[in-house]
């Protein structure tokens, strides 16, 4: 699996847009771009992914350069509740895409 | 629908006994893995179940763990006998397509102390 770069923190305004970038940079042609966040004590949880289009849910939206060697997570209106340690993660869709490691994430506090 | 849902929540144990972690996926959802973090460290894989049947165990540290789904319903997974150094927090997640094109449900996992 690729490996994936991130900062380890950032800090956002409450109702602001939280954007969080991940590098990766040795990203191949099947391999898709996952987000995971986790909140104090609790288990990851999934968000978005994406193969080269940009993708947008009710959670999030996914911007995935043209190079796909970078991608940026953006939470709209960020709330208080969206603190939380953001993981990027790339990976083929098929076989052995549970063996990903979650790196180190980036710890997204939201500010009041 | 009920989450995937892992049980103990929090277990300490004294080193060279045994504990049982246990991990119920979300109904219906055939793959089920095992993850864990431990001290300060990433969250690691250690092995996939497709039903009961074993698809990847390579992230499996060592023979004192053992995985089992029978059934293809809730799993376990043991520590036998437990070391220091496996203490940390043990995930499972269930997804129902192999290609996650849903993403991976999580539980709440397992807090692991080994004294």
């Amino acid at each position: 699996d690729a490996k994936t770069t991130q900062p380890p923190s950032m800090d956002c305004a409450e109702g602001r847009a939280a954007n969080l970038p991940c590098n990766h940079s040795t990203i191949s042609g099947n391999e898709y771009v996952y987000w995971y966040r986790q909140i104090h004590s609790q288990g990851p949880q999934y968000i978005i992914h994406g193969l080269k289009n940009n993708e947008t849910n009710e959670m999030a939206s996914l911007i995935i350069t043209e190079d796909r060697k970078s991608s940026t997570l953006i939470l709209p209106h960020a709330t208080l509740r969206d603190t939380a340690v953001y993981y990027c993660i790339v990976s083929p869709p098929y076989t052995n895409a549970g063996k990903s490691t979650f790196g180190d994430g980036t710890t997204l506090t939201v500010k009041p | 629908e009920a989450g995937v849902t892992q049980f103990p929540s929090h277990s300490v144990i004294e080193k060279g006994q045994t504990v049982t972690l246990r991990c119920d996926p979300i109904s219906g959802h055939d793959n089920l893995y095992w993850y864990r973090r431990v001290m300060g460290k990433e969250i690691k894989f250690l092995l996939h179940f497709v039903k009961e049947s074993k698809q990847d165990e390579s992230g499996m540290p060592n023979n004192r763990f053992l995985a089992e789904r029978t059934g293809g319903t809730y799993s376990t997974l043991k520590v036998q006998p437990a070391e220091l150094e496996d203490s940390g927090v043990y995930f499972c997640a269930s997804s129902q397509d192999l290609y996650r094109q849903k993403g991976y449900t999580f539980g709440s996992g397992t807090r692991l102390t080994v004294v």
